[in-house]
């Protein structure tokens, strides 16, 4: 079984400043890794995904994430940050072999100006 | 623009009262899923479908009844509901189960208030 930790419940930032959003998982066979943001009074949106290869990926909006096995870690990152970018975000983890997705428990990112 | 439709975006019932929740995806996806999430909660996986097939029951309680006539449309009847069931309950689909590699698509869910 597979489960997900967001280690910052809150993160308040500043605009255009850079931010990092933490996800551990635990896992007992190889993971497809995910990174989904719920703008206010909507669903949840796919930023980006990790299944395999190269370990930096890239997503929507100018965030990306980075993959790495040893610390068990998937972190978001974006160099600079807009108003815009305010919302819950969340990690997400399912097993290679099959299994249904894991959320972590959310963080929510308050940009301010 | 989502491709997931859920409606209505928003209700508010009685406890006494029967309603239903819908959930269509134009996506052409095969598996179905209904979420619910309260504040400040993690998201909580209530039912999944694959092939129009129930393949999954969290243990959700008897006054919440899915149903999925086609891989097209997935339905929540609600009956006789408590005050802590007030949610957002979100609905997703994907292509099918045992890809676990292909993400969910969110509908912007319906939020239910029970007085």
């Amino acid at each position: 079984a597979q489960s997900v930790t967001q280690l910052d419940s809150q993160v308040p930032v500043f605009e255009e400043a850079p931010v990092e959003l933490r996800c551990n998982y635990s896992s007992s066979v190889s993971v497809y890794l995910f990174w989904y943001v719920q703008y206010p009074n909507q669903g949840l949106q796919l930023l980006l995904k990790y299944l395999s290869g190269s370990t930096l990926v890239k997503g929507i909006n100018g965030f990306e994430a980075e993959f790495n096995k040893s610390q068990t870690s998937f972190h978001l990152r974006k160099p600079s940050v807009h108003i815009s970018d305010t919302a819950e975000y969340f990690c997400a983890v399912s097993g290679a072999l099959g299994g249904k997705l894991i959320f972590g428990q959310g963080t929510e990112l308050s940009v301010k100006p | 623009e989502t491709g997931v439709t859920q409606t209505p975006r928003h209700l508010v019932m009685g406890m006494t009262n029967k309603k239903s929740l819908k959930c269509e995806q134009h996506l052409g996806h095969n598996a179905m899923y209904w979420y619910k999430q309260s504040a400040k909660k993690p998201l909580e996986l209530m039912f999944v479908y694959n092939f129009k097939e129930q393949t999954e029951n969290n243990s959700v309680p008897s006054r919440f009844s899915p149903e999925c006539p086609n891989s097209s449309h997935l339905f929540l009847h609600l009956h006789t509901l408590q005050p802590e069931d007030s949610a957002l309950y979100l609905c997703a689909s994907s292509q099918a189960l045992g890809g676990s590699n292909q993400p969910q698509h969110f509908g912007d869910g319906t939020r239910l208030s029970i007085l």
